[in-house]
Formats: C-alpha cells, sequence, structure tokens
C-alpha cells in the first residue's frame, strides 16, 4: 500500500521562513509533487523532484531524500498571500502507469 | 491561453438524477484524471486516462464513470448519484505523466 504524512495545519509570522515536511512509504517510487492550494480553489504546481537534493526557485525550494521517503517544501521570506493549503504528492509506477497520489494537505496561515 | 474548463462550477442535484461534469483541456495533454477532493482526505482520484479510449480506474471509482472518445475531453458521469458523492471535483490534464498537472476549477457537486 502507499502512505503520505504531512502535518494538518501550521502557523507562521509574516517574513519568516517555514518547512512543510512530508514523509511517504510507497513502491514503485517516481518523482514528488508540491501543490499550492488557495481555499475553494484549483491547485496549482510548486515543484517536483525525482533526485535526492534540493530545488530552489525563487522563495520556494523543495528537498527529496528517497533512502528516507522524506521530502520538505521551504518557505522563504513569508507572505500573508502564502496563506493555502500545501499539498504533497507522489508518483507511484504500478501496473505499467505513473499513478499521483496525494496526502491531505498542509493548511498554512500567515500572520503579520 | 492554456486551461482546463470544467462544467459546471456548482452543482445541487437529487438522489439518482444521472449527470454529467465536462472536462476540456486544449493543451493536446494526453494524461487525464478526475478526483474529488474531501475534507481531512485529500485528493483522491477516481478515475484516469493515459491516452484516447484508454481509462482505468483510481482508488475510488465506485458510482462514476468516465470516457475519453477523444484527447481533450474527459467527462465525469454518475449514473446514480447519491449523497456521499457530495464533494469537491476536480479535472487535471498533463502533458504525460509524471509532469506537471494542470487542474480545472473545480465543481462543487451536492447531492441531496
Amino acid at each position: 500500500g502507499q502512505n503520505i504524512d504531512q502535518p494538518t495545519e501550521m502557523t507562521a509570522t509574516e517574513g519568516a521562513i517555514v518547512q512543510i515536511n512530508c514523509t511517504y512509504q510507497t513502491s514503485g517510487f517516481n518523482g514528488l509533487f508540491w501543490y499550492q492550494q488557495h481555499a475553494g480553489e484549483a491547485p496549482t504546481f510548486l515543484s517536483y523532484n525525482v533526485l535526492d537534493g534540493l530545488e530552489e526557485k525563487g522563495r520556494f525550494s523543495s528537498f527529496l531524500s528517497r533512502s528516507k521517503g522524506y521530502s520538505y517544501l521551504l518557505l522563504k521570506e513569508l507572505q500573508m498571500k502564502d496563506s493555502a493549503s500545501y499539498l504533497c504528492a507522489v508518483v507511484m509506477f504500478s501496473g505499467g502507469y505513473n499513478k499521483l497520489i496525494f496526502g491531505a494537505g498542509t493548511r498554512l496561515a500567515v500572520h503579520p | 491561453e492554456a486551461q482546463v474548463t470544467q462544467n459546471p462550477r456548482y452543482l445541487i442535484t437529487v438522489t439518482g438524477k444521472k449527470l454529467t461534469v465536462t472536462c476540456s483541456q486544449n493543451m493536446n495533454h494526453e494524461y487525464m484524471s478526475w478526483y474529488r477532493q474531501d475534507p481531512g482526505l485529500g485528493l483522491r482520484q477516481i478515475y484516469y486516462s493515459m491516452n484516447v479510449e484508454v481509462t482505468d480506474k483510481g482508488d475510488v471509482p465506485e458510482g462514476y464513470k468516465v470516457s475519453r472518445k477523444e484527447k481533450r475531453n474527459f467527462p465525469l458521469i454518475l449514473e446514480s448519484p447519491s449523497p456521499n458523492q457530495t464533494s469537491l471535483y476536480f479535472c487535471a490534464s498533463s502533458l504525460r505523466s509524471p509532469t506537471e498537472a494542470f487542474f480545472g476549477q473545480g465543481t462543487r457537486l451536492t447531492v441531496v
């Protein structure tokens, strides 16, 4: 089976740094996505990691350790607009196809 | 503009009345999928399609049907909706899997 864990809620202060963790247990691992979802809106793509290491994209960075089944999303210089849910999604290769499995999401509240 | 379009955005219906939620993408993507999103459970895949005439069940397919007669369209059909299908539904497409998924704006369905 597969299992993806991420914290349900986090709070942080504007201008600070926050790290959102995601741990997973799955067979046929073939990459990990992070998506951002504002309340009532569609998820939007943030990052994709398939190899170990850190991928940096502006204020957002994502890290992956395949051996540990662990990823994190790092948000720097937090802004109020970063208040949203952050979804970790693992790509699992099974039966000849890739399948995307989402965690329940982490709701981040940024306060002044 | 590249986009995934779902219709309707909101729908209230009665138990047992067949309905179809349409999904269309204009990016010539091969891979399309349907998800439902419920509080605390995250996005769960209902069905996916690797290409025209190729569809397969996701994690929660019971009570749903799909078809992929042409590349751009991937409708979701509820033959006999029940209250436990009340949810927020998202259609998504990607060039292939695993690559960045683009999501539609969502359909909030209420079955009474």
